[in-house]
């Protein structure tokens, strides 16, 4: 069974900087590209930040496009979501997504339970 | 960037009611399109792929059709575990969603 476990999320001032990370177990890691997905209190869905299954390739919202750095390592079976330039509008609950496939992106067929990051003074 | 708009952003729907929710791409995205469902609390599930394909376990009373710019996904014969949100996501550009269709109880 797939899971996916999210940590790292917290209170932050607003330009201040977190890193989440996402454990992956019960599949091949490497095989599959990773997304991150937002959702701000009462929201929907924003999607945030992916990267194929090799690390190759990354791709961002334009709302954090060079705030936000995504990246993975296959040895630990992590993914990693650097923020940093934090505001307030990025408060949200934040979703490890893994896709179906190992190009970005085609559809997320299993979710994490999320992380809570707040951006507040 | 390719913006999706979903319409209702809510209904009220009695158990067996037919459902239908419609979601419009502002450009083509082809095949790249996608419907989940969340509910309170919880984190999104895959409901279809690819427009119509159903992922594995949902229920045969859902539906999903549409080409090109408008899709639908339809419920036949809502039950109780179906009220819910939905989502709709294109992936031919990145991944944006829709913001979403709250189903509540009439």
């Amino acid at each position: 069974e797939v899971h996916l476990l999210e940590s790292g999320g917290g209170l932050v001032q607003p330009g201040g900087s977190l890193r989440l990370s996402c454990v992956g177990s019960g599949f091949t890691f490497s095989s599959y590209a990773m997304s991150w997905v937002r959702q701000a209190p009462g929201k929907g869905l924003e999607w945030v930040a992916g990267i194929s299954s090799s690390g190759a390739l990354t791709f961002y919202a334009d709302s954090v496009k060079g705030r936000f750095t995504i990246s993975r390592d296959k040895s630990i079976n992590t993914l990693y979501l650097q923020m940093n330039s934090l505001r307030a509008d990025d408060t949200a609950l934040y979703y490890c997504a893994k896709d179906w496939s190992a190009r970005t992106m085609y559809y997320f067929d299993s979710w994490g339970q999320g992380t809570l990051v707040t951006v507040s003074s | 960037d390719i913006q999706m708009t979903q319409s209702p952003s809510s209904l009220s729907a009695s158990v067996g009611d037919r459902v239908t929710i419609t979601c419009r791409a502002s450009q083509s995205i082809s095949t790249y399109f996608n419907w989940y469902q969340q509910k309170p609390g919880k984190a999104p599930i895959i409901l279809i792929h690819s427009v119509s394909i159903l992922q594995s376990g949902v229920p045969s009373r859902f539906s999903g059709s549409g080409s090109g710019t408008e899709f639908t996904l339809t419920i036949n014969g809502l039950q109780p575990e179906d009220f819910a949100t939905y989502y709709c996501q294109q992936t031919y550009d990145l991944g944006s969603f829709g913001q979403g269709t709250k189903v509540e109880i009439k």
